[in-house]
């Protein structure tokens, strides 16, 4: 799988909006890029996924650079249910690796 | 609710004992995967199956025996633990190899 880099954890105020940064340099064509988060105690959840273009849905955005060597994943209005653990994972689209890898990702703390 | 339910949640074996963990899915998915994740570690791939076959087998010691006798039913037999397999295990279902990961809340293994 290719390699993802995380900052290893940020802090955040609640209300506000939160920017989780992910760089991913060696990317391939195929390559979407994954985010899940693991809230303490739980098994991880899935957050958002994309490709090449920025992505929406109830949950985050993801903003993907031009080139795709990197990705923002954006709480628009941080709570403190979202203090947790975030992976950013690049998963082949070409059907051929299924092996889900994750690091070590990035800690969020949500302060109140 | 999340889909996919784990039991035991919490198991504490003896080495000599044998044992096993559970996963089930009411998705409707085609994928099942087992994961381990240690203290202060990345979440460990171990087993992927697709259709019920098995597909990866990511090195995983010969003590630890899945099963999947059908789409919705993952297992985990374990034997001859040793304490450094204390961790929790997770479960998690997709709707092909490489969809979205859906997880259980996982079974928190310790052996002693």
């Amino acid at each position: 799988d290719a390699k993802t880099t995380q900052p290893n954890s940020m802090e955040s105020n609640e209300e506000e909006p939160v920017h989780l940064p992910c760089n991913h340099s060696t990317i391939s064509g195929t390559d979407y890029i994954h985010w899940y988060r693991q809230l303490p105690s739980q098994g991880p959840e899935y957050v958002i996924h994309g490709l090449t273009s920025n992505v929406n849905n109830r949950m985050a955005s993801l903003a993907i650079a031009e080139d795709r060597k990197s990705s923002t994943l954006i709480l628009h209005r941080a709570t403190l249910r979202d203090a947790a653990v975030y992976y950013c994972i690049l998963r082949d689209g070409g059907g051929s690796n299924y092996k889900l890898t994750f690091g070590k990702g990035t800690l969020l703390t949500v302060n109140p | 609710e999340t889909g996919v339910t784990q039991t035991p949640r919490h198991l504490v074996m003896g080495m000599t004992n044998k044992k096993s963990l559970k996963c089930e899915q009411h998705l409707g998915h085609n994928a099942m995967y087992w994961y381990k994740q240690s203290a202060k570690k990345p979440l460990e791939l171990m087993f992927v199956y697709s259709l019920e076959e098995r597909v990866e087998n990511n090195s995983v010691p010969s003590r630890f025996s899945p099963e999947c006798p059908n789409s919705s039913h993952l297992f985990l037999h374990l034997h001859t633990l040793q304490p450094e397999d204390s961790a929790l295990y997770l479960c998690a279902s997709s709707q092909r190899v490489t969809g979205e990961l859906f997880f259980g809340e996982g079974s928190r293994l310790t052996v002693l």
